[in-house]
């Protein structure tokens, strides 16, 4: 059975400090993963994904993941937090092929601090 | 730059009333779906929908759940007689077709529907 497990509920960062957002998973085959925020009142918007390739992606506003398919992660970085970052991200993997569906985390709660 | 766009916002409904959600996909869009997510709660499938047939559906879609493509643009979520355990924000999203099927889903904002 596909899984995603986003082991922190919410995570504290200064403004202008790196941010990490972990994320592990478990799915059989070659896994699809998926970052996407949240922000209040809006729906769910894609920021970044990893395929195949290089295990550093990078996506929108400045956000980075690193895949390790050893340690099954593929956590959320940011080398200087904003506040406006502030949100609610989600961490997603599909199986490979077709129109598979999305395994969602359970979400982690990001608050920037000036 | 182009969105899904849902309607309504919200729908507060009597439980037992039949509802309807509708979803304007991604225009170019092939493959739709439907997620929910219960307030405090992670965001769960419902259902896929390509080529005017259910593709995969999950244990939450029984019988009082149905898709329509009725036209070429919209992509609607029927509930037959609602219960309060389905109030939650229903998310609609939309993905394109190319090779083997790796591209994102697109997300509307979502319709909180709220049974009581």
């Amino acid at each position: 059975a596909q899984s995603v497990a986003q082991p922190e509920d919410q995570v504290n960062v200064a403004e202008g400090n790196p941010l990490t957002v972990k994320c592990t998973y478990s799915v059989s085959g070659n896994p699809y993963l998926f970052w996407y925020v949240q922000y209040p009142n809006r729906g769910l918007q894609f920021l970044l994904k990893y395929i195949t390739g290089d295990n550093l992606v990078k996506g929108s506003y400045g956000f980075e993941a690193e895949f390790n398919k050893s340690q099954t992660s593929f956590h959320l970085k940011k080398p200087s937090a904003l506040v406006s970052d502030s949100a609610l991200y989600f961490c997603a993997v599909r199986r490979s092929g077709g129109y598979n569906k999305l395994i969602f985390g359970a979400g982690t709660r990001l608050a920037v601090h000036p | 730059e182009p969105e899904v766009t849902q309607t309504p916002s919200h729908q507060v409904t009597q439980m037992g009333q039949e509802v309807i959600l509708r979803c304007v996909p991604i225009s170019n869009h092939l493959y739709f779906y439907w997620y929910r997510q219960i307030l405090g709660q992670k965001v769960e499938f419902l259902v896929s929908f390509y080529n005017n047939e259910i593709s995969e559906k999950s244990e939450i879609f029984d019988d009082q759940f149905s898709v329509e493509r009725p036209d070429g643009s919209n992509f609607t979520l029927k509930i037959r007689s609602t219960k309060l355990e389905d109030s939650a924000m229903y998310f609609c999203a939309s993905s394109s077709l190319s090779g083997i099927g790796y591209n994102e889903q697109f997300f509307g904002p979502g319709t909180r529907l709220t049974v009581l």
